[in-house]
């Protein structure tokens, strides 16, 4: 079965500090790789996806980017934070023919 | 452009009622269509999905929706409640076509169930 994960859990950074989070996939190969974001109260917001090394789609313009470097891993980047970066990040893999969405436990950012 | 409505920002019901979530798509073709459920602080977990077929989809909790196109609609149901059932639901809708499946999600429905 597929596992995904997120680290780190829960991360609180200055505004202007860089940011790495990282999302990784177990059990198989060559998903597509979403990464979505959702503020306090609202609903969940596409931010990049992948369907395979090295092929990023930005679905919303702004302080944020996104790498591919292996196939199971999906990170979400920043040069520098600003206070509107918090929130929280779900990556999910998709699954079969279907590409059915699964999410990782997230990760809680907190710009301050 | 695509949206998801989900008219209930907030709903409470008593353990053991039955429960009716609503939501509503624009999409400019059939697409595929999700239900989530996600607990504070926690990931999403798909409760049922429609693709194709029959219009009345099981899911797991005892959930299930039924979608009608007339309507543009994708309901989620359960005929009892129960206390753990307390959370967020999110419905999603999806492309059919293309090599990736990007959602476009509902502002979610809170469940309060009371004892």
């Amino acid at each position: 079965s597929q596992t995904i994960h997120q680290w780190p859990a829960t991360l609180v950074q200055p505004v202007g500090s860089p940011l790495s989070l990282e999302c990784t996939v177990e059990g198989t190969s060559n998903p597509n790789l979403y990464w979505y974001r959702q503020a306090a109260g609202r609903g969940l917001q596409l931010l990049f996806y992948s369907v395979g090394i090295g092929q990023i789609s930005s679905e919303v313009p702004q302080n944020l980017s996104a790498s591919r470097p292996q196939d199971r891993q999906f990170i979400l980047s920043s040069k520098k934070l600003l206070l509107s970066d918090s929130g929280f990040y779900l990556c999910a893999h998709g699954d079969g023919t279907t590409d059915t969405q699964y999410f990782g436990p997230g990760t809680r950012l907190t710009v301050l | 452009a695509q949206s998801v409505t989900q008219p209930d920002i907030h709903i409470t019901v008593s353990e053991g009622a039955s429960l009716e979530l609503r939501c509503n798509y624009s999409y400019g073709a059939t697409p595929y269509l999700f239900w989530y459920v996600q607990s504070p602080g926690q990931g999403l977990q798909l409760l049922l999905k429609y693709f194709s077929g029959d219009t009345l989809v099981q899911g797991i909790k005892g959930f299930e929706a039924e979608f009608k196109r007339s309507q543009s609609s994708f309901n989620l149901r359960k005929p009892s409640v129960h206390w753990s059932d307390a959370a967020e639901y999110f419905c999603a809708v999806g492309p059919k076509s293309g090599s990736a499946r990007q959602l476009t999600f509902g502002s979610g429905t809170q469940l309060t169930v009371l004892p």
